[in-house]
């Protein structure tokens, strides 16, 4: 089963405006990842956040991690017509024979 | 650097044909791995390498084989194609393994008719 489920499926927003996906996971981890994914291409590594940390900052992208919870939220701030995308979280469980897993992903809109 | 490349862009097999999807990275990088990607499914990960003469298996390595002979490539090989092979196909590599970020290819689109 999935390890890392995002959520909402789909998300339209306007141009401007400010954007929040969530992730949730079911198990220990090491990091999670956040990745975009325009259409038709490879997935992006926007920003990796460890266990230890709470907030990471990265020009308009702001990643939350809760480990009590299980789980992690990416705020896109000034929604810009490029921003429209896929976003995957993916997660990285402890334990020596885990794998890093992706999430179905968050498809983004937004109108210009 | 060119990064990840993958070699073809779209492919199209009969059932029971096998083929070679390629990947090499110039970023000197020991990790490599092998997802599909299905409408949603997310990515599964097929086989994965930590360097050099290693590979594993990962989520769905089942119809699939892979081989490291050198740090750059990392081919992945259909053994005899079926239609739930169709999907799109990512490289992709890490300087330092799964813990740490993922550089991907473009992809390859193939369908098993």
């Amino acid at each position: 089963s999935q390890q890392g489920e995002e959520d909402p499926q789909a998300l339209s927003i306007q141009e401007g405006e400010n954007a929040t996906m969530n992730c949730s996971y079911k198990t220990s981890i090491n990091n999670l990842q956040w990745y975009r994914q325009n259409s038709g291409r490879g997935l992006v590594h926007l920003i990796l956040i460890r266990s230890n940390e709470r907030e990471k900052h990265s020009g308009r992208l702001r990643v939350t991690l809760d480990t009590s919870k299980k789980s992690s939220s990416l705020l896109i701030t000034a929604s810009r017509a490029a921003d429209t995308a896929s976003y995957f979280c993916a997660t990285d469980a402890t334990g020596a024979n885990s794998k890093l897993t992706f999430g179905k992903g968050i498809t983004l809109s937004v109108r210009p | 650097n060119a990064g990840v490349t993958q070699t073809p862009k779209f492919q199209v097999l009969k059932t029971g044909q096998s083929m070679t999807l390629q990947c090499a990275q110039d970023m000197n990088h020991e990790y490599m791995s092998w997802y599909r990607q299905d409408p949603g499914m997310g990515l599964r990960l097929i086989h994965y390498s930590v360097g050099a003469g290693i590979t594993d298996q990962g989520e769905v390595p089942n119809g699939y084989n892979v081989s490291r002979s050198t740090t750059e490539d990392f081919p992945l090989r259909l053994l005899s194609a079926a239609p739930s092979q169709t999907s799109v196909y990512f490289c992709a590599s890490s300087a330092s393994g799964r813990s740490y970020e993922q550089y991907f290819g473009p992809g390859t689109r193939l369908t098993v008719t």
